[in-house]
């Protein structure tokens, strides 16, 4: 069974902190992994990853997969309340089949 | 403006009636899905749609329906068998062969009392 696994599930941190969110995924037929950003209700589209060791980067958020340890970490730099969100990795398959989704890390940036 | 919209944004429904979430895009994508958010539990999926009249179960279908019967239009019935209706449900829609990009809804946040 395809499943993608988040860690940590929720995470507590100070203003300017930087943060690592890890993604790791046991999938048939790879294809992409996307990170999204959810904070009441609509997730928007962060990143979409397709090629090992390339960064991806957007101000603050960045982003890499690891296609043979089958893993991605989203960064954030100098962390601000804003950016308290749940944070939903993605993983796209081959074959027109929907996105398998990880449980999300729930982030909290506090003052 | 393109984009997919779901109504109501919250509903209260008493337990054992069936009620049907709309989800309406004007995106021209061909694909269409269903999903239910439980906290702590990410994104489950409900039922898909990749095309006009057809539709594929996804992983916690039991207790809802759909149907296709429009390109712009999949909606979601949740029935009176569904034991625990009480969650947040997202539609998103995508372009049939590549699903990077789904574009979402808002979402239905409904509440069985």
């Amino acid at each position: 069974e395809d499943k993608v696994v988040q860690s940590p599930l929720s995470l507590v941190v100070h203003e300017g902190d930087t943060v690592t969110l890890n993604c790791s995924y046991e999938v048939t037929n790879f294809r992409s992994l996307l990170w999204y950003k959810q904070e009441k209700k609509a997730p928007t589209f962060l990143f979409m990853l397709t090629s090992s060791g390339i960064e991806k980067k957007s101000g603050r958020l960045s982003s890499i997969l690891d296609k043979k340890e089958l893993f991605s970490i989203l960064n954030i730099t100098a962390t601000q309340t804003g950016d308290s969100a749940v944070y939903l990795c993605a993983v796209e398959r081959t074959g027109n089949t929907p996105l398998v989704f990880g449980k999300g890390t729930r982030l909290s940036v506090i003052a | 403006d393109g984009g997919i919209t779901q109504s109501p944004k919250y509903l209260f429904r008493k337990e054992g009636q069936n009620v049907t979430l709309s989800c309406e895009q004007n995106l021209n994508h061909d694909a269409m899905y269903w999903y239910r958010q439980d906290p702590g539990q990410g994104l489950r999926l409900i039922y898909y749609s990749q095309i006009v009249n057809d539709f594929q179960k996804g992983d916690i279908a039991e207790g809802y329906s759909v149907s296709r019967e429009k390109k712009e239009s999949f909606p979601l019935t949740v029935t009176s068998a569904q034991k625990n209706p009480t969650a947040f449900y997202l539609c998103a829609s995508s372009i049939g062969d590549r699903v990077f990009g789904y574009t979402f809804g808002s979402g239905t946040r409904l509440t069985v009392v």
